[in-house]
């Protein structure tokens, strides 16, 4: 079955550090999207990025950056220069498609609090 | 980008009553929704799926009686709560994929804060 780690629970850093979120998975499929949503405390997902199985690609936007090895099955998320505005819950997610369902399935998330 | 509206943002009700959450596609198509339960502090989990004209499938551990999902038209789907209680207070979150789309991300709603005193 697929699944989805984020091993770190909550991460406090203070204002302008850089600050990484791992994400591991676990997925028979050969075809398959890795995704990562931020949650504010207002509760509604944001959208962050979409990566599929075949684009190693690393991608940066803005201060955003995602490194994704699938040798090691990977997908960690870096910020650079945090800001307050930061602090939230992200979530990994992986889709999965069984029998046809296409399920997300998400990790357990991680608190980020960025300190001023 | 593509809007999900759900509603109502925060229930609070007695124990016993039911409680329907409507979840919209604003400006796709919908032919695909997703139901998801998050409780405090935990991760988002998948309760059922629904394709628009067909019954919904729930996921394992989900009372179908219990959750009514309905999504008769190409941009509306509720989940209706029966006889809600305590134990059912959670944050709901609906999701909607619509048709040719089934590689792009799923569009969230705002998700429901449902209190059962």
């Amino acid at each position: 079955a697929q699944k989805v780690t984020q091993a770190q629970t909550e991460i406090s850093v203070v204002e302008k550090e850089d600050v990484t979120l791992d994400c591991v998975y676990e997925t028979r499929d050969t075809t398959y999207y890795l995704f990562w949503y931020k949650q504010p405390p207002s509760g509604e997902l944001v959208f962050l990025i979409r990566r599929n199985s075949f684009d190693e690609q690393n991608e940066i936007s803005g201060r955003y950056s995602w490194n994704f090895q699938k040798s090691t099955s990977s997908f960690n998320f870096t910020i650079t220069a945090s800001q307050v505005v930061d602090s939230a819950v992200y979530f990994c997610a992986l889709k999965e498609e069984f029998q046809g369902a296409q399920k997300l399935v998400f990790g357990q998330g991680t608190r980020l609090t960025i300190n001023p | 980008g593509a809007v999900v509206s759900q509603h109502p943002s925060w229930v609070i009700c007695k124990s016993g009553t039911s409680v329907k959450i409507e979840c919209r596609s604003l400006d796709f198509q919908a032919t695909t929704m997703f139901w998801y339960r998050q409780f405090p502090k935990q991760s988002l989990m998948l309760m059922a799926t629904s394709n628009e004209g067909s019954k919904a499938t729930y996921e394992q551990g989900v009372e179908k009686d219990k959750f009514l999902i309905n999504h008769a038209s190409l941009t509306l789907s509720t989940l209706t709560v029966t006889s809600a209680h305590p134990e059912d207070s959670s944050f709901y979150i609906c999701s909607a994929r619509g048709w040719g789309h089934s590689n792009q991300p799923q569009h969230f709603g705002d998700g429901t804060r449902l209190s059962i005193l």
